[in-house]
């Protein structure tokens, strides 16, 4: 059983550019959480996708959007880029059974 | 102030020895997660606690929820152990969405 898969592994964007990061939960989860984590620190929360719909949202900009499908894969969506945005962006899957998955994540670099 | 406070952020140790790390967290919490991060980014859920103590291994983390503290030991540590552990906990008051501590890289040499 394939766990939490993630895509692209690694992604370089310019300032400016729009960016989208796509998340495959682990079966029989049904609960998407998307974080950022930026070098030297712990993962920061931005948003979280249950039913197809934003249920959670962390302290990030609007310039942060997502999506939910009805097979509960999900997009992240960064609009604008900025050098700042420059990070991991990790995906976690999750039901309120089976607890927490993350995938390997999607580092992101800005130049 | 972080809600989830980890120490020593660093930690060194030898082949062998026995290893502690501890997170304080500030709310009210309904579990509290210890992960493993390698090097590349892939997260590994090694323990889920809402009380007491669990062992896998030589992995042992135990809680104490009156005290808001939990600790993370190593046992006859070796250098495959050498990653970056993170305390993480699921507020009460914000259902199933973690709040991580900063992380303690971990390397253990032969």
């Amino acid at each position: 059983d394939a766990g939490v898969t993630q895509s692209p592994t690694h992604l370089i964007k310019t300032r400016g550019q729009q960016v989208t990061l796509r998340c495959s939960p682990k079966s029989g989860h049904d609960t998407v959480s998307w974080y950022q984590q930026a070098l030297g620190q712990g993962p920061q929360f931005i948003f979280q996708y249950y039913e197809e719909e934003e249920r959670q949202r962390g302290n990030f900009p609007d310039r942060f959007s997502g999506h939910q499908f009805p097979n509960y894969s999900s997009e992240l969506n960064v609009n604008a880029l900025l050098l700042g945005d420059s990070a991991l962006y990790l995906c976690a899957s999750s039901s309120w059974i089976y607890g927490y998955t993350f995938g390997s994540g999607t580092r992101l670099t800005v130049v | 102030k972080n809600e989830v406070e980890q120490s020593p952020q660093n930690l060194t140790a030898q082949e062998g020895e026995f290893i502690t790390i501890n997170c304080s967290y500030s709310v009210g919490i309904s579990a509290l997660h210890w992960l493993q991060q390698h090097p590349g980014g892939g997260i590994v859920s090694l323990f889920m606690l809402s009380s007491g103590k669990k062992k896998h291994g030589r992995l042992i983390a135990t809680i104490n929820i009156q005290e808001k503290h939990s600790s993370l030991h190593i046992t006859a540590s070796h250098p495959r152990d050498s990653a970056v552990y993170i305390c993480a906990v699921d507020e009460e008051t914000s259902g199933s969405r973690l709040t991580f501590g900063e992380g303690t890289q971990l390397t253990v040499n032969p």
